[in-house]
């Protein structure tokens, strides 16, 4: 079974540009899950996504938004990029089961986001 | 303050050695506690989730929580130059697939 992947692997954006992460989940999957990792906050919860629907949010501001397709694929849209926002983005699937929050997530290599 | 803390080491130990790693959370709701380990320029990968307090064994890793005094652990018995990694505690409100994670500890083992 093929595990999560996301594209590209790599990025360098220059301030005030956007960017789109893709994020392809393990199939059988519905639920898909983005986090933000950096040296200073670690990995932070961004949003999920269920069905093509945001079912969950985290504490980040508006620049950051998401989707999801009706095949689960995800992507995520950072707008007027800053430098803060360089850092590893990981997306995770899931089965995303309701009625029970244990829902194993698998997570992808991730992308290396650097903002010049 | 950070809901969940986790030493960040390094923690350097040799090979055979027994390590215990460890996380404080403030956050009572939580009840799910999951350990991830994450290699260099890789994504996460569970090791072992526990739910509410209690311990739970898995070949050579033991996890135990305590959620009287807000503590996990992760114990690695027989470490091996492959378990040098970054640990990962995260935990779960109940409110799905949303994980507060600590800042991971980087453990290297020495041959």
């Amino acid at each position: 079974k093929a595990g999560v992947t996301q594209t590209p692997r790599y990025l360098i954006k220059t301030r005030g540009q956007q960017v789109t992460l893709s994020c392809s989940p393990i199939s059988g999957h519905r639920s898909v899950s983005w986090y933000q990792q950096t040296p200073g906050q670690g990995l932070q919860f961004l949003f999920e996504y269920f069905s093509e629907t945001q079912r969950n949010k985290g504490n980040f501001p508006g620049r950051f938004s998401g989707r999801q397709f009706s095949n689960s694929r995800s992507e995520m849209n950072v707008s007027t990029l800053e430098l803060g926002d360089s850092a590893l983005y990981l997306c995770a699937s899931s089965l995303g089961r309701r009625g029970s929050s244990y829902n194993e997530q698998f997570f992808g290599p991730g992308t290396r986001l650097t903002v010049l | 303050q950070k809901e969940v803390e986790q030493d960040p080491g390094p923690l350097s130990v040799p090979e055979g050695a027994i390590v215990s790693l460890n996380c404080t959370y403030s956050n009572s709701a939580f009840q799910y506690f999951m350990w991830y380990r994450q290699y260099s320029r890789k994504g996460p990968e569970l090791l072992m989730y526990t739910y509410s307090s209690g311990n739970k064994e898995d070949g050579r890793f033991t996890a135990q929580v305590d959620k009287s005094s807000k503590y996990i652990s992760l114990f690695i018995r027989d470490s091996q130059p492959s378990d040098s990694a970054t640990y990962l505690c995260a935990m779960n409100n109940n409110a799905g697939n949303m994980l507060t994670f600590g800042g991971g500890t980087r453990l290297m083992v020495k041959p």
